[in-house]
């Protein structure tokens, strides 16, 4: 059973372009972490989000979690070709720090 | 800084031969897990430890096994490799601010 679904699966976008890509479960999750992927190399932690409603903001990333704690998204502005790659997110519940993953969108962006 | 070191990077295994990939950290965390990643899919935890002396069972725990002798190293064992088991895997450690994960090994078993 995937507690995560990560929408959209893929998405290729031009450079400059802005997009957001959602994070969306039917369970409550204590926080939420986004990762990224490039090929051959491991997930990168970009953020983590612990309280319903929060926004953090790096730099051309702005990631919100959802007033139930249920749901996240990652929207960038103005993308550029070194933000390609994997984009995972990751809900912790149950303790132990151990999380689940959705099941990522793949970003291609495009010179 | 190394972080989360994993070896190898790539290996091929032909079916029944049993092989340990390497996984250390040097960031004095407790918690440890064993990830893999099929292509187009997430990540499927394998198994997971707490601290030196405890391990438990993740996702798809069979054909696999793990120790933890130390904080710092966290070996995994796959016995009587079987196609199925092709796959790249990531080991990680975590703290209260996420999870750091090594660069993979990417596995092929013939």
């Amino acid at each position: 059973t995937q507690l995560l679904e990560q929408s959209p699966q893929f998405l290729s976008i031009q450079e400059g372009e802005n997009l957001t890509v959602y994070c969306n479960s039917s369970s409550v999750f204590s926080s939420l972490q986004w990762y990224r992927q490039e090929p051959g190399e491991g997930p990168v932690l970009l953020v983590t989000v612990v309280t319903g409603g929060e926004v953090k903001k790096l730099k051309r990333l702005t990631f919100q979690f959802g007033d139930a704690r249920k749901d996240s998204s990652l929207h960038i502005t103005a993308a550029q070709t070194g933000d390609t790659g994997l984009y995972l997110c990751a809900g912790e519940r149950g303790g132990y720090q151990k999380v689940t993953f959705g099941t990522g969108t793949k970003l291609q962006v495009i010179p | 800084n190394a972080g989360v070191t994993q070896t190898p990077k790539f290996r091929i295994l032909k079916i029944g031969q049993s092989m340990t990939l390497q996984c250390t950290q040097d960031m004095n965390h407790n918690y440890m897990y064993w990830y893999r990643q099929d292509p187009g899919m997430g990540l499927k935890l394998i198994y997971y430890s707490v601290g030196a002396g405890i391990t438990d069972k993740g996702e798809v725990p069979n054909g696999y096994n793990v120790s933890r002798s130390t904080t710092e190293d966290f070996p995994l064992r796959l016995e009587l490799a079987a196609p199925s088991q092709t796959s790249v895997y990531f080991c990680a450690s975590s703290s209260i601010y996420g999870y750091t994960f090594g660069s993979g090994t990417r596995l092929t078993v013939v």
